[in-house]
């Protein structure tokens, strides 16, 4: 079965950090792109984040760029994103997904809490 | 003006056919993007429905029911997913998102209600 399970989420002050993580099982990991998508409390979705299979490429939003960095561990399966200078605006629900870099986000995890106050 | 505009909210019967649209911002031709649809349900994380392009470049995702399908409206600059007989089960948060310079863009989403 596919799955991807996040955690590291909880809640940090402005201006701190957090790590969070992402393992995905049940597809080989190191062949596709893979995202964070944020969706704060009754908004919307905001993509944030995308790396390549390999790890090589990465694209972040506007919104967070220069504060959050996407890597991934391809022997262990594991999708990382620091987040650093953390904002208000960015608590929010964090999801990891498959897919990036044009492609669909075809599989979701449950979904991580990320608040900064 | 928001990359990709939906209305907030559509209410239609059980077994009634439903249209979404994504609205692309002036000068964002709908032709040139593959648009993809998602499905979120109240405490849950979101799920792929499908892509449209064309009729020769189109996908729907895993276990996607057949009434659920994608087109384009070129004189709107809009794509569209239609929703045939509705089901109670549909009643949802729906999301297009296209890829625009590089990054993901989502629609500002719609709720839909099955009365």
């Amino acid at each position: 079965e596919v799955q991807l399970l996040e955690s590291g989420g909880g809640l940090v002050q402005p201006g701190g950090s957090l790590r969070l993580s992402c393992a995905a099982s049940g597809f080989t990991f190191k062949s596709y792109a893979m995202s964070w998508v944020r969706q704060a409390p009754g908004k919307g979705l905001e993509w944030v984040s995308a790396i390549s299979g390999s790890g090589d490429f990465t694209y972040n939003a506007a919104s967070v760029k220069g504060r959050f960095t996407l890597s991934r561990d391809n022997s262990k399966n594991t999708l990382y994103l620091q987040m650093n200078s953390l904002r208000a605006e960015d608590t929010a629900v964090y999801y990891c997904s498959k897919g990036g870099f044009l492609g669909a986000f075809d599989i979701w995890g449950q979904g991580t809490m990320v608040t900064v106050s | 003006q928001a990359v990709l505009t939906q209305p907030a909210s559509l209410s239609a019967s059980p077994g009634a056919s439903a249209s979404l649209t994504c609205t692309l911002r002036s000068g964002i031709n709908v032709g040139t993007y593959r648009i993809h649809w998602y499905q979120q349900k109240p405490g849950s994380p979101p799920q792929y429905l499908l892509r449209y392009k064309s009729d020769s470049d189109k996908q729907q995702g895993s276990g996607v029911p057949s009434r659920f399908s994608g087109s384009k409206d070129a004189s709107a600059n809009a794509g569209i997913l239609l929703i045939s007989g509705l089901q109670s089960e549909d009643e949802a948060d729906y999301y297009c998102m296209i890829w625009h310079s590089s990054a993901s863009v989502f629609g500002t989403g719609t709720k839909v209600t099955v009365l």
